[in-house]
C-alpha cells in the first residue's frame, strides 16, 4: 500500500522560531510536493522537486526553503515562523504518470 | 489568475439523493483532470480522473463529466451518502507524462465542501 507520512500532525510553534516538516515516501517516486491548505484558498504549492538535490519554487515560495537530500525525503523549512504561517501543510509525491498521493497533513499553529 | 474555478464554495444535498460538483478550467492545454476528496485533519485521497480523450468515466456511485469545448467537468454522486460529507477539489494538468519540471503538475481549485445530510 502505498504510502506519504509526514512526521507530525499537529504542532504550536512560537514566532521567529525555525520550523521542520519531514515527509518521507515510500513508492519510489521522483516528484515531491509541498502544499498548504487553508480555507477558502484551497491547496497552494509551495515548492517541489522532480529529483534529488532538485527542488523549484511553487506559488507561494516566500518564507519556506526545501531540502531534498535522498529521493524519499523532502523537508519543509521555515526559518522564522510567522502567524500567517498558520496553516495545514501537505506533502504530496507521484511518478511521471500518475496520480498525486498525499500524506495526512501536519497543522502547524504559529502563535 | 485562477486556472482552475469550483465556483461553489459548499453545496446541500439530501442522503440518497444526486450531488453535482461543478469545475472550470480556462486553460485549453490542459489534457488530464482529476477529482480529490478531503476529510478535516486528513490528506486529500485522490476519487476519479478523467482523461480529455474521454467525455465520461464512472466508478461506482461516482461519474465524471468532461465538455472540452465548455472547458467545464462534473462529479456526480449518486445516491449521495453521508459519509460522502467532505470537501472536494477539482485538479488538471497539461501533458500526463513524464515531461519533468512544472509540466505535469496538478492545478487546483479552491473546492466545494458538500454536506450530505441524512
Amino acid at each position: 500500500d502505498v504510502k506519504v507520512t509526514q512526521s507530525s500532525r499537529y504542532l504550536v510553534k512560537r514566532t521567529g522560531e525555525k520550523v521542520f516538516l519531514e515527509c518521507v515516501q515510500d513508492m519510489d517516486h521522483e516528484n515531491m510536493f509541498w502544499y498548504r491548505q487553508d480555507p477558502g484558498l484551497g491547496l497552494r504549492l509551495i515548492y517541489f522537486s522532480y529529483d534529488v538535490k532538485m527542488k523549484e519554487k511553487g506559488d507561494i515560495p516566500e518564507g519556506y526553503s526545501v531540502s531534498r537530500e535522498k529521493k524519499e525525503r523532502f523537508s519543509l523549512i521555515l526559518e522564522s515562523a510567522s502567524t500567517n504561517q498558520t496553516s495545514m501543510y501537505l506533502c504530496a509525491s507521484k511518478t511521471g504518470v500518475g496520480e498525486l498521493f498525499f500524506g495526512e497533513g501536519s497543522r502547524l499553529t504559529v502563535l | 489568475d485562477q486556472q482552475v474555478k469550483q465556483n461553489s464554495p459548499s453545496l446541500s444535498v439530501q442522503e440518497g439523493r444526486i450531488s453535482i460538483l461543478n469545475c472550470d478550467y480556462t486553460n485549453s492545454m490542459f489534457d488530464y483532470f482529476l477529482w480529490y476528496k478531503k476529510y478535516p485533519a486528513e490528506g486529500p485521497t485522490f476519487l476519479i480522473s478523467i482523461s480529455s480523450i474521454k467525455d465520461k468515466n464512472e466508478d461506482g456511485r461516482f461519474t465524471v463529466f468532461l465538455n472540452k469545448s465548455a472547458k467545464h467537468l462534473s462529479l456526480h454522486i449518486v445516491p449521495s451518502q453521508p459519509g460522502d460529507s467532505a470537501v472536494y477539489f477539482c485538479a488538471a494538468t497539461r501533458g500526463w507524462g513524464n515531461y519533468g519540471g512544472s509540466q505535469g503538475n496538478l492545478i487546483f481549485g479552491k473546492g466545494t465542501k458538500l454536506s450530505v445530510k441524512p
